[in-house]
């Protein structure tokens, strides 16, 4: 059982709007910086967001991080077909572990 | 441009030790300002933090996984290491190998990854 927990799975139309939450503790979250990753079939984990919400060069506003106390949100909107995959959160915790979340399963109906 | 890549073998049998080794290219590996790190997954699992490293040597590992593991450098053909001893069929797994940023000493992102290696545990 992840340290981080995420929702399964999301699903939305194309060009909606869909939030994924990461939920942690004072351990991790709440005092260590929040990324996320994208993650395709068989290709390497992408990094989407760093520093809770920052946005890598190349990476499109549609992606954007949020981090509240222990917790943290990754918000895509417009929607795309490409936009299907598994989304995953991740940080440092005071144990000297890095943790990451279960995973989240986005579908683009 | 970073570029990372693992390598090693694809089959390991039960109960014996897998070794992979990432080779970095295209940027500093010997810098104060990153960890180096393994992650896997486990077919139609999620990813999982194996342990990172630093160009020191100094390690730090998953708990699940510590009493098993080792990760080691080599600054001179900057590359780092994994072993993973006593493996059984749980261990069968996409192998990534990854950079982690530092910021005050913590980690604080896994920027730049390798391509993944699957590493079947089976007679």
């Amino acid at each position: 059982q992840s340290m981080l927990t995420q929702p399964p799975s999301v699903s939305a139309a194309p060009g909606q709007k869909v939030t994924i939450s990461c939920s942690g503790s004072s351990s991790n979250i709440g005092n260590y910086y929040v990324s996320w990753y994208q993650h395709l079939p068989g290709t390497a984990p992408k990094l989407l967001i760093y520093d809770n919400d920052k946005r890598p060069s190349g990476i499109p506003d549609r992606f954007s991080g949020s981090k509240s106390g222990t917790s943290a949100t990754l918000g895509i909107t417009g929607l795309q077909t490409g936009d299907e995959a598994d989304y995953y959160c991740g940080t440092w915790d005071r144990s000297l572990i890095w943790v990451f979340g279960g995973g989240t399963k986005l579908t683009v109906l | 441009q970073l570029q990372l890549q693992e390598s090693g073998p694809g089959l390991v049998k039960p109960s014996e030790t897998l070794s992979l080794t990432c080779t970095v290219s295209g940027g500093s590996f010997s810098s104060s300002n990153y960890y180096w790190g393994w992650v896997r997954q486990p077919p139609g699992k999620g990813l999982e933090w194996i342990g990172t490293v630093y160009y020191t040597g100094s390690t730090y590992y998953n708990p699940s996984l510590k009493s098993r593991v080792t990760i080691s450098v080599d600054t001179s053909k900057s590359q780092f290491s994994l072993t993973l001893s006593s493996v059984t069929a749980a261990d069968t797994a996409v192998y990534y190998c990854a950079r982690l940023p530092l910021r005050y000493f913590d980690p604080v992102k896994f920027d730049y990854w390798g391509q993944g290696t699957l590493v079947t545990v089976s007679s």
